[in-house]
């Protein structure tokens, strides 16, 4: 079937320390984003790309850095300057093309503080 | 700039009661609009899309209809399941503007049995 998978589900930083969080698809889709969800919060957009080797900042992009070598593969690594990490973090792509097309989503990844 | 505003929740209702979730937004130009649905501990769902004025989008016994005067896309049910319960986003996505999809803060709904 295809779909995005997100990994790890769960993930914890110590404090300093960069992580990395994995986002493939296989909908052969051209989009991907990645968003931060806070607790009783909606979706804050922390980059995109429209295309492979080329990516932009969203809203909240300070601390945060990303890749996009191969079309199937967007991970995020979240970095020591982000001083307040914790928060669940979702993937997302799309087809591209037309703005009636819809983003489609992974299950997302916990970061949480040790 | 363009915006997606939704009732606050929590929306607490018994089984089979009528739902009404209400979304409004402000945007330049055409956009197309969605309703995602997030169960616990999950990634977001597309519910359902319209993309101009008098659509109606529908899945799994819920709908919404594109307003173009009120500016609204309201999510509605006739009769909601516990299963139902989850948190519910409207979001935009921008005509012409292939980058993002811009969302509300989301509903959380509960369906007591």
């Amino acid at each position: 079937d295809g779909g995005i998978t997100q990994s790890p589900k769960y993930l914890f930083r110590k404090e300093g320390q960069n992580v990395t969080l994995s986002c493939e698809q296989n909908l052969n889709h051209d989009a991907m984003y990645w968003y931060r969800q806070d607790p009783g919060q909606g979706l804050r957009l922390i980059y995109y790309s429209q295309i492979v080797n080329d990516f932009q900042k969203g809203d909240i992009a300070e601390g945060y850095s990303v890749s996009r070598e191969k079309k199937e593969s967007f991970p995020l690594t979240v970095t020591s300057a982000q001083k307040n990490p914790t928060a669940f973090y979702l993937c997302a792509s799309r087809l591209g093309g037309l703005s009636n097309q819809p983003q489609h989503f992974g299950d997302g990844t916990r970061l949480s503080i040790l | 700039g363009n915006s997606v505003t939704q009732m606050e929740g929590p929306v607490t209702l018994s089984e089979e009661a009528f739902l009404t979730i209400n979304c409004t937004y402000t945007a330049t130009g055409y956009p197309s609009l969605f309703w995602y649905v997030q169960y616990p501990g999950e990634g977001l769902q597309l519910l359902l899309k319209a993309t101009k004025a008098d659509d109606k989008g529908s899945n799994k016994g819920f709908e919404a209809t594109y307003r173009k005067e009120t500016t609204s896309f309201h999510l509605e049910k006739g009769s909601v399941q516990v299963s139902d319960s989850a948190v519910y986003f409207c979001a935009l996505s921008e005509a012409g503007n292939t980058d993002k999809l811009i969302f509300g803060t989301g509903t959380r709904l509960q369906v007591f049995p």
